[in-house]
């Protein structure tokens, strides 16, 4: 079974600072690796995503970092606000396939004042 | 709000039991997708409809079975339910057949088997 291996597990950073979660993938033929947001009670909803033509993408606060040779991705949430506490899940898929999104197992973070 | 819309938010049910979870998707979207999020294992894909047809199939157990209508509702069925089925059940959906598209969540269906 193809995997994404997402960590760490929960996160604590404190308002202000730089939470960073970091994936890793086996699959080459992967070339889309979106990140989700999800809130207590609500799906999951599309955050951020990358193609690996590009080494980092970046949306206001938040920047995926791509490492192809390394086979890994990373979010970076600059200035972590407690609105940012939330469940955040990393995917990776082939567009040209029918294998689904392969979602991570999810990173728990929390800010505090 | 995303647009998908998912009943019941709350289902309790005993062991052997059958239950129906029933998803619309957003207006237009063709896709439907199905997913289990169980406590530390992620969402796991189980299987995806495209305009009624079955498009692709992750790790559905032989006793669940999913369908998707003319009016591109789609309903999850599972049947001789065990106490490890219990688990958020998202639906999904998306204008695309394939990948590479941002997939758009309800907000679950969360079944508790006892």
């Amino acid at each position: 079974q193809q995997q994404v291996k997402q960590s760490p597990q929960s996160l604590i950073v404190q308002k202000g600072g730089i939470s960073i979660i970091n994936c890793a993938y086996e699959n080459t033929a992967f070339d889309y690796f979106p990140w989700y947001q999800q809130f207590p009670g609500k799906g999951p909803a599309l955050l951020i995503a990358i193609r690996p033509d590009v080494s980092e993408k970046k949306e206001g606060r938040f920047t995926i970092s791509f490492n192809k040779s390394a086979k890994q991705f990373s979010l970076h949430i600059m200035d972590s606000q407690p609105g940012d506490s939330a469940t955040y899940f990393c995917a990776a898929s082939r567009h040209f396939g029918n294998e689904k999104l392969t979602f991570g197992t999810g990173t728990r973070l929390t800010i505090i004042p | 709000d995303s647009g998908v819309t998912q009943t019941p938010k709350h289902l309790i049910t005993a062991t052997g039991q059958r239950v129906t979870l029933r998803c619309s998707p957003r207006s237009g979207d063709l896709s439907v997708y199905w997913y289990q999020q169980s406590l530390d294992q992620g969402l796991q894909f189980l299987i995806q409809y495209y305009n009624g047809e079955e498009r692709a199939k992750g790790n559905i157990l032989e006793r669940f079975s999913a369908q998707q209508f003319p009016d591109l509702h789609s309903e999850l069925n599972l049947s001789s339910l065990e106490l490890g089925d219990s688990a958020l059940y998202f639906c999904a959906s998306s204008p695309l057949a394939g990948n590479g598209g941002e997939l758009f969540f309800g907000e679950g269906s969360r079944l508790t088997v006892l």
